[in-house]
């Protein structure tokens, strides 16, 4: 069965620092993949999305996440992390050849310390 | 500022109302979609609406009751709801019912039963 999975529930760093969240993915085919950023309170927010093409995607707000089919991964990373960056991530696979679904993993929640 | 609408914010409400969840965008997206969202957890699918015809029922409860009065307009009715589904909500929409294309999400709704 196609599934994700984020395996860093929580991460901390401090602002000003790189950051890398992991997702890894489980599914026969190449699939569609995107990461999503939600802060308290709010909806989802679209980063990135990846269909084919080039493995390194860039995305809004500094983003950028690298395919890896070698390793079933859409890691997302970011130079510098910002105070404002601290939400709930989430790596999402939608399947390709059938409507509807996004298959969510179950997010990394990102602490920022000054 | 999100493209997709919903309203209201935030629902307090008793077992026995029946109250209604609207969402609306203008991208003229053609698939429009219901999730519902406990806390530190992934959003769960619970309906698809495909050019305007419901598509998609993920086993929900019949105390929800979607609606699609056009293509740019979502209901969610609410009727003898239990505590267990107070959540937030959130309505999504995309170009088409294809699972390329990306989700745009609203704020949600923030549903409390008492």
């Amino acid at each position: 069965a196609q599934s994700v999975t984020q395996p860093d529930i929580h991460i901390t760093v401090s602002e000003g620092a790189s950051l890398e969240l992991r997702c890894n993915y489980s599914y026969g085919a190449t699939p569609y993949l995107f990461w999503y950023v939600q802060s308290p309170g709010q909806g989802l927010q679209l980063l990135l999305k990846y269909f084919s093409g080039d493995t390194l995607v860039q995305g809004i707000k500094g983003f950028e996440a690298e395919f890896k089919r070698s390793q079933s991964s859409f890691n997302l990373r970011k130079p510098s992390v910002h105070w404002s960056d601290a939400a709930e991530y989430f790596c999402a696979v939608g399947l390709s050849n059938s409507g509807y679904a996004l298959n969510f993993g179950k997010g990394t929640s990102l602490l920022v310390t000054p | 500022d999100t493209e997709v609408t919903q309203t209201p914010k935030h629902l307090v409400m008793g077992m026995t109302n029946k109250k209604s969840l609207k969402c609306e965008q203008h991208m003229g997206h053609r698939a429009m979609y219901w999730y519902k969202q406990k806390a530190k957890k992934p959003p769960e699918l619970m309906f698809v609406y495909s050019y305007e015809k419901l598509s998609i029922n993920e086993s929900v409860p019949s105390r929800f009751s979607p609606e699609c009065p056009n293509s740019s307009l979502l209901n969610l009715h609410l009727h003898a709801l239990q505590p267990e589904d107070s959540a937030l909500y959130l309505c999504a929409s995309s170009q088409e019912d294809r699972a390329r294309e990306p989700q745009h999400f609203g704020d949600g709704t923030r549903l409390s039963i008492l």
